[in-house]
C-alpha cells in the first residue's frame, strides 16, 4: 500500500506551543499536501509542495519535504484551540487523479 | 462560489432501501471524487470523474453505483448496502488533477445502513 504513516497518531499541547507532525510515504511524487478535518466534517486544504520544493510556509504553517528520506513535516506556531483537528497528508499518485491519504495526526489544542 | 456542496448531511438507509447522495460544485473543475471514510481512520478513494467520465473505480462494490449527469454534479447511488457500509462519504472536486491547488471537499454524508 502507498498510504503513508503519519506521526504522532495523537499530540496534546497548551494553546501557545508549537505543533509538529510528520508524514512518511513510500513512492515517489510530484507533490504533497496537507490537510486539516475538524470533528469528522469536510477535509480543508492547507498547504501544497511539490517534489522540487524543501520548504513552504504560509500563515502559521511550515512544511518541509525530504524526497530523499520520503517524508516531510508540518509544523503549526504558537497554536491555538481553534487548531483542534485532525491533519492529514496525502500524496499523489503519479500520472493519475489519485491523492493517498495518510493515518493523520489527531491534534488538540487546551485552552 | 467556492463550494462543493453535499445533500444530505445525514442519511439513515435500511438494508433493502435504495438512496442517493449528491454532490455539487461551481467552480469550473473538471475532476469530482468520491471518498469513504471510517472513524479515526483516512479518506479512501472510490470513484474519480474526469470531464465527466469515470476515470477510476477503486474495485467498489457494485451496490455502490456513481453518475456524473454533468460537469457540475457527482451523484452515488446506494443499494442494498450492508451495516459495514455506515461511513462518511465526501465529495470533492479539483482543476486538473489537483497538482495545483488541491481538492475542494464537501462537509460529507454521514450515512447509517440499519
Amino acid at each position: 500500500s502507498q498510504q503513508g504513516e503519519e506521526d504522532p497518531q495523537a499530540l496534546s499541547i497548551q494553546e501557545g506551543e508549537n505543533a509538529t507532525m510528520n508524514c512518511s510515504y513510500k513512492t515517489s511524487i510530484n507533490n504533497l499536501q496537507w490537510y486539516r478535518q475538524n470533528s469528522g466534517r469536510g477535509l480543508v486544504h492547507l498547504i501544497l509542495i511539490r517534489s522540487n520544493e524543501r520548504e513552504k510556509h504560509s500563515g502559521r504553517l511550515r512544511v518541509t519535504l525530504d524526497t530523499s528520506k520520503k517524508s516531510s513535516s508540518l509544523l503549526i506556531t504558537a497554536s491555538r484551540a481553534a487548531d483542534t483537528a485532525s491533519y492529514f497528508c496525502a500524496t499523489d499518485v503519479t500520472g493519475t487523479y489519485k491523492y493517498i491519504f495518510g493515518t493523520g495526526t489527531r491534534l488538540k489544542v487546551l485552552a | 462560489d467556492t463550494e462543493v456542496t453535499q445533500t444530505p448531511k445525514h442519511l439513515v438507509m435500511g438494508m433493502t432501501n435504495k438512496k442517493s447522495l449528491k454532490c455539487e460544485q461551481h467552480m469550473g473543475h473538471r475532476a469530482m471524487y468520491w471518498y469513504k471514510q471510517k472513524a479515526k481512520k483516512p479518506p479512501e478513494l472510490m470513484f474519480v470523474y474526469s470531464y465527466e467520465k469515470l476515470s477510476i473505480n477503486e474495485s467498489v462494490p457494485s451496490r455502490f453505483s456513481p453518475e456524473c449527469p454533468n460537469s457540475s454534479l457527482l451523484n452515488l447511488h446506494l443499494h442494498a448496502l450492508q451495516p459495514e457500509d455506515s461511513a462518511l462519504y465526501l465529495c470533492a472536486s479539483s482543476q486538473d488533477r489537483g497538482q495545483l491547488y488541491g481538492y475542494t471537499f464537501g462537509s460529507g454524508t454521514r450515512l447509517t445502513v440499519v
